[in-house]
Protein backbone atom coordinates (compact mmCIF):
# COMPACT_ATOMS: atom_id res chain seq x y z
CA UNK A 1 0.00 0.00 0.00
CA UNK A 2 1.53 3.23 -0.80
CA UNK A 3 2.00 5.49 2.22
CA UNK A 4 4.17 8.30 3.35
CA UNK A 5 4.79 8.88 6.71
CA UNK A 6 6.47 11.34 8.54
CA UNK A 7 8.14 12.57 11.71
CA UNK A 8 8.06 14.36 14.37
CA UNK A 9 4.21 14.74 14.36
CA UNK A 10 4.94 18.77 15.63
CA UNK A 11 8.16 20.52 16.77
CA UNK A 12 8.92 23.49 18.54
CA UNK A 13 12.20 25.49 18.21
CA UNK A 14 13.61 28.82 18.97
CA UNK A 15 14.03 31.17 16.66
CA UNK A 16 17.38 30.94 14.99
CA UNK A 17 17.64 27.14 15.37
CA UNK A 18 17.77 24.42 12.53
CA UNK A 19 16.29 21.94 12.33
CA UNK A 20 15.36 18.59 10.13
CA UNK A 21 12.50 16.95 9.59
CA UNK A 22 11.87 13.63 8.22
CA UNK A 23 9.81 11.49 5.20
CA UNK A 24 9.14 8.31 4.70
CA UNK A 25 7.72 6.18 2.04
CA UNK A 26 6.43 3.49 0.33
CA UNK A 27 5.01 4.55 -2.94
CA UNK A 28 5.71 2.87 -5.58
CA UNK A 29 6.79 3.38 -8.69
CA UNK A 30 8.23 6.05 -7.47
CA UNK A 31 8.06 9.35 -9.88
CA UNK A 32 8.93 12.05 -8.07
CA UNK A 33 8.68 13.58 -3.77
CA UNK A 34 7.67 17.38 -2.88
CA UNK A 35 7.92 19.41 0.56
CA UNK A 36 4.98 21.42 0.73
CA UNK A 37 4.51 24.48 3.27
CA UNK A 38 1.28 25.24 4.63
CA UNK A 39 0.46 27.89 6.88
CA UNK A 40 -2.87 27.87 8.69
CA UNK A 41 -5.89 29.01 7.32
CA UNK A 42 -4.08 28.30 4.25
CA UNK A 43 -3.77 25.82 0.95
CA UNK A 44 -0.41 24.02 0.85
CA UNK A 45 2.66 25.64 -0.99
CA UNK A 46 5.06 23.77 -3.20
CA UNK A 47 8.66 24.65 -1.44
CA UNK A 48 10.77 21.82 -3.57
CA UNK A 49 10.46 19.11 -5.50
CA UNK A 50 12.84 15.82 -5.91
CA UNK A 51 13.14 13.28 -8.42
CA UNK A 52 14.92 9.58 -8.61
CA UNK A 53 18.21 11.20 -9.46
CA UNK A 54 18.29 14.07 -7.20
CA UNK A 55 19.70 13.92 -3.41
CA UNK A 56 19.96 17.36 -2.94
CA UNK A 57 17.85 20.29 -3.31
CA UNK A 58 17.90 23.81 -1.74
CA UNK A 59 14.92 26.76 -1.76
CA UNK A 60 16.79 29.94 0.27
CA UNK A 61 16.81 28.17 4.19
CA UNK A 62 15.10 25.40 2.66
CA UNK A 63 17.22 21.95 1.79
CA UNK A 64 15.62 18.72 1.10
CA UNK A 65 17.43 15.48 0.39
CA UNK A 66 16.47 12.17 -1.03
CA UNK A 67 17.62 8.85 -0.30
CA UNK A 68 15.71 6.95 -3.14
CA UNK A 69 17.24 3.86 -2.03
CA UNK A 70 16.04 3.74 1.49
CA UNK A 71 12.94 5.38 0.20
CA UNK A 72 13.76 8.81 2.78
CA UNK A 73 13.80 12.03 2.34
CA UNK A 74 14.30 15.07 4.90
CA UNK A 75 13.68 18.66 5.07
CA UNK A 76 16.41 21.08 6.59
CA UNK A 77 15.51 24.68 7.79
CA UNK A 78 18.27 26.99 8.50
CA UNK A 79 18.14 29.86 11.05
CA UNK A 80 14.58 29.21 11.83
CA UNK A 81 12.27 31.99 11.29
CA UNK A 82 8.45 33.09 13.21
CA UNK A 83 7.28 32.78 9.49
CA UNK A 84 8.16 29.15 9.58
CA UNK A 85 6.00 28.21 11.72
CA UNK A 86 3.52 26.24 9.76
CA UNK A 87 2.75 22.32 8.52
CA UNK A 88 5.43 21.26 6.48
CA UNK A 89 3.66 18.04 4.06
CA UNK A 90 5.59 15.29 2.40
CA UNK A 91 3.75 14.33 -0.93
CA UNK A 92 5.09 11.83 -2.80
CA UNK A 93 3.72 10.86 -6.81
CA UNK A 94 3.81 7.66 -8.39
CA UNK A 95 2.36 7.04 -12.05
CA UNK A 96 -0.01 8.95 -14.12
CA UNK A 97 -3.46 8.95 -13.22
CA UNK A 98 -2.88 8.05 -9.81
CA UNK A 99 -3.48 9.92 -6.91
CA UNK A 100 -0.68 12.09 -5.02
CA UNK A 101 0.24 10.46 -1.69
CA UNK A 102 0.56 12.84 1.38
CA UNK A 103 1.99 12.51 4.79
CA UNK A 104 0.31 13.73 7.43
CA UNK A 105 2.28 16.51 7.96
CA UNK A 106 4.88 18.16 10.88
CA UNK A 107 3.55 21.11 12.70
CA UNK A 108 6.82 23.12 13.10
CA UNK A 109 6.17 26.00 15.99
CA UNK A 110 9.08 28.78 15.60
CA UNK A 111 8.87 30.63 18.90
CA UNK A 112 10.67 33.82 20.15
CA UNK B 1 -4.12 37.93 -10.57
CA UNK B 2 -5.62 34.46 -7.94
CA UNK B 3 -4.12 31.26 -9.66
CA UNK B 4 -6.82 28.80 -8.01
CA UNK B 5 -9.72 30.17 -6.42
CA UNK B 6 -12.75 28.81 -4.43
CA UNK B 7 -15.73 30.28 -2.64
CA UNK B 8 -17.15 30.67 0.41
CA UNK B 9 -13.85 30.75 1.96
CA UNK B 10 -16.62 29.64 5.10
CA UNK B 11 -19.65 27.84 4.93
CA UNK B 12 -21.89 26.95 8.09
CA UNK B 13 -24.97 24.62 7.26
CA UNK B 14 -27.32 22.68 9.34
CA UNK B 15 -27.53 19.10 8.69
CA UNK B 16 -29.52 17.86 5.86
CA UNK B 17 -28.96 21.05 4.30
CA UNK B 18 -27.59 21.09 -0.01
CA UNK B 19 -24.31 22.86 -0.31
CA UNK B 20 -21.94 24.06 -2.99
CA UNK B 21 -18.47 25.01 -3.41
CA UNK B 22 -16.64 26.29 -6.62
CA UNK B 23 -13.69 26.70 -7.73
CA UNK B 24 -11.70 28.25 -10.40
CA UNK B 25 -8.37 27.82 -11.81
CA UNK B 26 -6.53 30.41 -14.61
CA UNK B 27 -3.42 28.82 -14.73
CA UNK B 28 -4.62 26.38 -17.88
CA UNK B 29 -4.32 23.71 -16.40
CA UNK B 30 -6.08 20.49 -17.18
CA UNK B 31 -6.21 18.32 -14.38
CA UNK B 32 -8.00 19.46 -11.07
CA UNK B 33 -9.00 17.88 -7.74
CA UNK B 34 -11.28 18.15 -4.65
CA UNK B 35 -9.26 17.53 -1.47
CA UNK B 36 -10.49 16.98 2.04
CA UNK B 37 -8.52 18.13 5.06
CA UNK B 38 -10.06 16.46 8.60
CA UNK B 39 -9.35 17.45 11.99
CA UNK B 40 -6.16 15.92 12.46
CA UNK B 41 -5.21 18.03 9.19
CA UNK B 42 -4.83 14.54 6.74
CA UNK B 43 -5.22 15.67 3.22
CA UNK B 44 -7.05 12.82 1.42
CA UNK B 45 -8.11 13.28 -2.20
CA UNK B 46 -11.62 12.69 -3.04
CA UNK B 47 -11.78 13.64 -6.76
CA UNK B 48 -9.88 14.65 -9.64
CA UNK B 49 -10.55 15.67 -13.05
CA UNK B 50 -8.77 15.87 -16.30
CA UNK B 51 -10.06 17.80 -19.27
CA UNK B 52 -13.43 17.39 -17.79
CA UNK B 53 -13.44 13.97 -17.03
CA UNK B 54 -13.31 11.82 -14.01
CA UNK B 55 -10.27 9.83 -13.69
CA UNK B 56 -10.23 9.55 -9.87
CA UNK B 57 -13.36 8.49 -7.78
CA UNK B 58 -11.98 8.25 -4.32
CA UNK B 59 -14.01 6.33 -1.88
CA UNK B 60 -16.47 8.83 -0.75
CA UNK B 61 -20.38 8.72 -0.14
CA UNK B 62 -22.55 10.04 -3.47
CA UNK B 63 -23.39 12.31 -1.51
CA UNK B 64 -20.89 14.30 -2.67
CA UNK B 65 -21.03 14.85 -6.46
CA UNK B 66 -17.99 17.30 -8.56
CA UNK B 67 -18.81 18.90 -11.87
CA UNK B 68 -16.73 20.13 -14.14
CA UNK B 69 -18.15 22.57 -16.81
CA UNK B 70 -14.97 23.32 -18.39
CA UNK B 71 -11.29 22.48 -17.34
CA UNK B 72 -10.74 26.03 -15.57
CA UNK B 73 -14.15 24.96 -13.38
CA UNK B 74 -14.76 21.99 -10.94
CA UNK B 75 -16.99 22.17 -8.48
CA UNK B 76 -18.31 20.31 -5.59
CA UNK B 77 -21.86 19.49 -5.09
CA UNK B 78 -22.74 18.02 -1.36
CA UNK B 79 -26.58 16.74 -0.49
CA UNK B 80 -27.64 15.86 2.12
CA UNK B 81 -24.79 16.88 4.46
CA UNK B 82 -23.96 15.53 7.94
CA UNK B 83 -21.84 16.65 10.93
CA UNK B 84 -18.79 14.42 10.11
CA UNK B 85 -18.82 16.48 6.28
CA UNK B 86 -17.26 19.46 8.72
CA UNK B 87 -13.74 19.50 7.44
CA UNK B 88 -12.12 21.96 5.10
CA UNK B 89 -12.12 21.15 1.63
CA UNK B 90 -9.11 22.55 -1.02
CA UNK B 91 -9.54 22.72 -4.32
CA UNK B 92 -6.34 22.06 -6.68
CA UNK B 93 -4.77 21.95 -9.88
CA UNK B 94 -2.16 20.89 -12.32
CA UNK B 95 -0.51 20.89 -15.61
CA UNK B 96 -1.54 17.90 -15.64
CA UNK B 97 -1.81 13.99 -13.98
CA UNK B 98 0.88 12.17 -12.48
CA UNK B 99 4.13 13.89 -10.97
CA UNK B 100 3.24 17.36 -11.13
CA UNK B 101 2.97 20.57 -9.29
CA UNK B 102 -0.37 20.72 -7.66
CA UNK B 103 -1.21 24.70 -6.88
CA UNK B 104 -3.90 24.60 -3.83
CA UNK B 105 -6.75 27.22 -3.16
CA UNK B 106 -7.16 28.76 -0.11
CA UNK B 107 -9.82 26.59 0.95
CA UNK B 108 -13.05 26.31 1.74
CA UNK B 109 -14.22 25.64 5.97
CA UNK B 110 -17.09 23.68 6.00
CA UNK B 111 -19.27 23.27 9.57
CA UNK B 112 -22.27 21.85 9.78
CA UNK B 113 -23.86 22.03 12.98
Amino acid sequence: KNQVEQSPQSLIILEGKNCTLQCNYTVSPFSNLRWYKQDTGRGPVSLTIMTFSENTKSNGRYTATLDADTKQSSLHITASQLSDSASYICVVSAQRNTPLVFGKGTRLSVIA
Amino acid sequence: DTAVSQTPKYLVTQMGNDKSIKCEQNLGHDTMYWYKQDSKKFLKIMFSYNNKELIINETVPNRFSPKSPDKAHLNLHINSLELGDSAVYFCASSLSTGGTEAFFGQGTRLTVV
